[in-house]
């Protein structure tokens, strides 16, 4: 219950294209959905959050929907950039503040 | 000042041996975490520590594990007699406040041979 599994594992994308990365909970009390930005060598670095009272949150060119019902979230990268080549996070909390991490997924972008 | 910073950056060591990594967090920030990244999966979560609460040390995977945070800043994770699936990188983050954003320091890569 404590899961977040995340898809797909690796992603491929052209430049100017759309970049999507799906997320699933399956814990009701999650109210805190981050997703995290990781370069080679480097730590996550928070990208955009979102709570469950919105359904949509966009900066820039990333954007997070959310479906509560579903109990999924998505990140959608418009324009896709080399420079976006990373490997990205989405995570979870709840009423404690430990996020709870999917398994991540490495994009990749060509110009 | 500057971000979160972990020292050693990288940690080779045999197995068997007692191994202290550091963190130093932003400045101010009251929440530090520990976390745990293996290769090809994804962050786990090994231990919480916010003000002067006790910490939350629900995701230490053995009593091998463990980690101190003096005076509310520097925190060390300690893992002793360490095994080859220890190997990974050990990522600290840090939060101005409970329920703030978490800043991640560069981690430090251990490697138990």
């Amino acid at each position: 219950q404590q899961q977040v599994k995340q898809s797909p594992q690796s992603l491929i994308v052209q430049k100017g294209g759309i970049s999507i990365i799906n997320c699933a909970y399956e814990n009701t009390a999650f109210d805190y959905f981050p997703w995290y930005q990781q370069f080679p060598g480097k730590g996550p670095a928070l990208l955009i959050a979102i709570r469950p009272d919105v359904s949509e949150k966009k900066e820039g060119r990333f954007t997070i929907s959310f479906n509560k019902s579903a109990k999924q979230f998505s990140l959608h990268i418009m324009d896709s950039q080399p420079g976006d080549s990373a490997t990205y996070f989405c995570a979870a909390s709840g009423d404690t503040d430990k996020l709870i991490f999917g398994t991540g997924t490495r994009l990749q972008v060509f110009p | 000042g500057a971000g979160v910073s972990q020292s050693p950056s990288n940690k080779v060591t045999e197995k068997g041996k007692d191994v202290e990594l550091r963190c130093d967090p932003i400045s101010g920030h009251t929440a530090l975490y520990w976390y745990r990244q293996s290769l090809g999966q994804g962050l786990e979560f090994l231990i919480y520590f916010q003000g002067n609460s006790a910490p939350d040390k629900s995701g230490l995977p053995s009593d091998r594990f463990s980690a101190e945070r003096t005076g509310g800043s520097v925190s060390t994770l300690t893992i002793q007699r360490t095994q080859q699936e220890d190997s990974a990188v050990y990522l600290c983050a840090s939060s101005l406040v409970r329920e703030g954003e978490q800043f991640f320091g560069p981690g430090t890569r251990l490697t138990v041979l």
